[in-house]
C-alpha cells in the first residue's frame, strides 16, 4: 500500500525555524495535510496543499511541496514553547477517501 | 474547538467485556471516521461511514463495529475485549467530498484491565 514517511523526532530552541519533514510514495496524491497533535488532545488539522502547488503560506507556517521527489515540507518560523506537538503529514490520493497519515514527528522546543 | 464530540472521555473496562463510544460529527459533515492511536501502531484508520452507509474499511477486527445512525451521530462497538484493545480512539468527520479534510474529536481513552 501507499507510504508516508516522517522522521520521530525534532529538537529546535525557542526563536529558532522548525522544519519537519515528510515523503510519500502516491504519485496520485491529491491533497497533503498537516495536523498538530498536543498531548491528550485529537489531531487538529493546520493547513493543507493541493497537489499542483509548490508552497502555501499561512502565518508562520509554509508548506513547500517537492512533487517530483515526493516531499512534503513544514516550516514553522520563530518557533515557541507552544508548537511543542506531534505533527502529522497526510495525503489523500485520487479516487479514495481516507488519508494515509505517517507516524508523527514529535516536535521538542527548548527555552 | 474542532465542533466533533465524543463520549466518554475515559473508559475502563476488563478483559472480555464490551463497550460503546460515541461521536458526533461537525455540523454539516456527512462523513464520519474512526481511527485507534497507540504507540506501538501509530494512527490505525478503522472504518468510513458516508451518510449512514458503510463506505470504507480499514484495519478492523471482526470483534468492532461501527454504525451511523439517520442523525449521523455514529457508534463504535468493540466486543470481546483484550488487554491490546486499550488504546486512544478517534472519531473524525469531513464533508466526505472534495478537499475532504478531516477534523478530529478529543477522543476515547480505553483502558482494558
Amino acid at each position: 500500500g501507499e507510504d508516508v514517511e516522517q522522521s520521530l523526532f525534532l529538537s529546535v530552541r525557542e526563536g529558532d525555524s522548525s522544519v519537519i519533514n515528510c515523503t510519500y510514495t502516491d504519485s496520485s496524491s491529491t491533497y497533503l495535510y498537516w495536523y498538530k497533535q498536543e498531548p491528550g488532545a485529537g489531531l487538529q488539522l493546520l493547513t493543507y496543499i493541493f497537489s499542483n502547488m509548490d508552497m502555501k503560506q499561512d502565518q508562520r507556517l509554509t508548506v513547500l511541496l517537492n512533487k517530483k521527489d515526493k516531499h512534503l515540507s513544514l516550516r514553522i518560523a520563530d518557533t515557541q514553547t507552544g508548537d511543542s506537538a506531534i505533527y502529522f503529514c497526510a495525503e489523500i490520493s485520487r479516487g479514495s477517501y481516507i488519508p494515509t497519515f505517517g507516524r508523527g514527528t514529535s516536535l521538542i522546543v527548548h527555552p | 474547538d474542532s465542533g466533533v464530540t465524543q463520549t466518554p472521555k475515559h473508559l475502563i473496562t476488563a478483559t472480555g467485556q464490551r463497550v460503546t463510544l460515541r461521536c458526533s460529527p461537525r455540523s454539516g459533515d456527512l462523513s464520519v471516521y474512526w481511527y485507534q492511536q497507540s504507540l506501538d501502531q501509530g494512527l490505525q484508520f478503522l472504518i468510513q461511514y458516508y451518510n449512514g452507509e458503510e463506505r470504507a474499511k480499514g484495519n478492523i477486527l471482526e470483534r468492532f463495529s461501527a454504525q451511523q445512525f439517520p442523525d449521523l451521530h455514529s457508534e463504535l462497538n468493540l466486543s470481546s475485549l483484550e488487554l491490546g484493545d486499550s488504546a486512544l480512539y478517534f472519531c473524525a468527520s469531513s464533508t466526505g467530498t472534495g478537499r475532504n479534510e478531516q477534523y478530529f474529536g478529543p477522543g476515547t481513552r480505553l483502558t482494558v484491565t
